[in-house]
């Protein structure tokens, strides 16, 4: 099945300053990325999600790239802000294969400074 | 907004006694989903269900552990006989298939 890494497990950041996390998936049929941010007591929200179709998709501050030669992708938050601060999950899903279960990553928490 | 609402918040149950998580799926989605999270860790995926018959399920949703659509609204995860190890936060999340999952806020699970 699919196993989804995720790196680093916390970050931390000083405000206006970018973030970067990364994931790796190993099941080539894997073609549909979202991105998840957790605060605290709540459940997963979606902030941006990727297709195969596509490297790069871009949502104002947050943007997130893939790699399906490498089989990773990535996200990128510019000019953090406090309200960054949060868990954010990636995970992986072969949406277009017919199942749809989402594979997560282990998470990383993000602390903004301020 | 339309959201995934779930019942109860927190749930405190003894080991093997019987609990029902409720959830009311987003109305006009046909995919429905339970993932759980240990504290700490990963949220996991348990099972989707659409049409009235699961659709997939992980090697964690053993016979323990059933799902029911008993209404049009309800979305309901059974686990028969708890066990201390299924202590953890549950969430429900539905879909149109198509695109992204929306996930409630999550039952909390205290197994005793």
């Amino acid at each position: 099945g699919e196993n989804v890494e995720q790196h680093p497990s916390t970050l931390s950041v000083q405000e206006g300053d970018s973030a970067v996390i990364k994931c790796t998936y190993s099941d080539s049929a894997s073609n549909y990325f979202p991105w998840y941010k957790q605060e605290l007591g709540k459940g997963p929200q979606l902030i941006i999600d990727i297709r195969s179709n596509v490297g790069e998709k871009k949502d104002q501050r947050i943007a997130v790239t893939l790699n399906k030669t490498a089989k990773h992708f990535s996200l990128h938050i510019t000019e953090t802000q406090p309200e960054d601060s949060a868990v954010y999950f990636c995970a992986a899903s072969p949406l277009y294969t017919g199942r749809r279960a989402l594979t997560f990553g282990s998470g990383t928490r993000l602390q903004v400074q301020p | 907004e339309p959201e995934v609402t779930q019942t109860p918040s927190h749930q405190v149950t003894q080991m093997g006694q019987e609990v029902i998580l409720r959830c009311v799926p987003i109305s006009n989605h046909l995919y429905f989903y339970w993932y759980r999270q240990i504290l700490g860790q990963k949220v996991e995926f348990l099972v989707s269900f659409y049409n009235n018959e699961i659709s997939e399920k992980s090697e964690i949703f053993d016979d323990q552990f059933s799902v029911e659509r008993p209404d049009g609204s309800n979305f309901t995860l059974k686990i028969r006989s708890t066990k201390l190890e299924d202590s953890a936060m549950y969430f429900c999340a539905s879909s149109d298939g198509e695109n992204e999952q929306f996930f409630g806020p999550g039952t909390r699970l205290t197994v005793l």
